[in-house]
């Protein structure tokens, strides 16, 4: 079956631009986490989803970070007035609900943002 | 607070050596779960192995094969007769329940390069 897509594969943006990066989970797959990998920081948990549930929020590094998910299905996560320091690539990851603890996250391909 | 910590920055080793990558893990929880990812150069992130921490069996698949000691707070992994294609950075991870996200919190990686 399909893994998880996500768009644009890259980006390049100027500086104070906002972006919007997609990911397009596994069917079926409840639980959706976006962290970004940087060389610097390594990789980073940003936020995740789970059903209807708030969101939890506290990975993201900003309040120029934001996303949503729309249907249980589709996120997407909106930086704003990017700045060089968002240089990464964006990860999403999705996976079956966390109800009965940690199941295997599956990694779309990412997204390298660049910020010129 | 978790933290995952892989001292091997960069291994070498020549085809057909076995090789261990190391993981130190630390944590306040009684129940967490352990993970090993693979990133070969084509950059996605792939699922080896998820473990609970009630769990300390050690686990076979074909040439991998890892060992949890909670005694030493490790998660060690070992590649037998290692392969070209065994070339990757693998990441050990760390999740637990905590804001009920089961988010990673993944160490800096170990750099496994195997020379023909």
């Amino acid at each position: 079956g399909a893994g998880v897509s996500q768009s644009p594969s890259n980006k390049v943006t100027e500086k104070g631009k906002d972006v919007e990066l997609r990911c397009d989970p596994i069917s079926g797959h409840t639980a959706l986490y976006w962290y970004r990998q940087s060389l610097g920081q390594g990789l980073e948990f940003l936020i995740y989803f789970q059903g209807n549930s708030a969101p939890d929020k506290s990975g993201l590094p900003s309040d120029r970070f934001s996303a949503e998910r729309t249907g249980g299905s589709v996120s997407t996560l909106t930086i704003q007035r990017t700045q060089q320091e968002d240089s990464a690539v964006y990860l999403c990851a999705s996976s079956l609900g966390t109800g009965q603890g940690a199941n295997e996250q599956f990694f779309g391909p990412g997204t390298r943002l660049t910020v010129l | 607070a978790q933290k995952v910590t892989q001292a091997q920055t960069e291994i070498s080793v020549v085809e057909k050596e076995d090789v261990t990558l190391d993981c130190v893990y630390e944590t306040r929880d009684t129940t967490y779960y352990l993970f090993w990812y693979k990133q070969p150069p084509s950059g996605e992130l792939v699922f080896l192995i998820r473990r609970n921490s009630f769990d300390e069996q050690n686990e076979i698949s074909g040439r991998y094969s890892w060992n949890f000691q909670k005694s030493t707070s490790s998660f060690n992994f070992t590649i037998t007769a290692s392969q070209v294609v065994d070339s990757a950075v693998y990441f050990c991870a760390i999740a637990y329940s905590g804001a009920g996200s089961y988010q990673l919190t993944f160490g800096k990686g170990t750099k496994l390069s195997v020379i023909p």
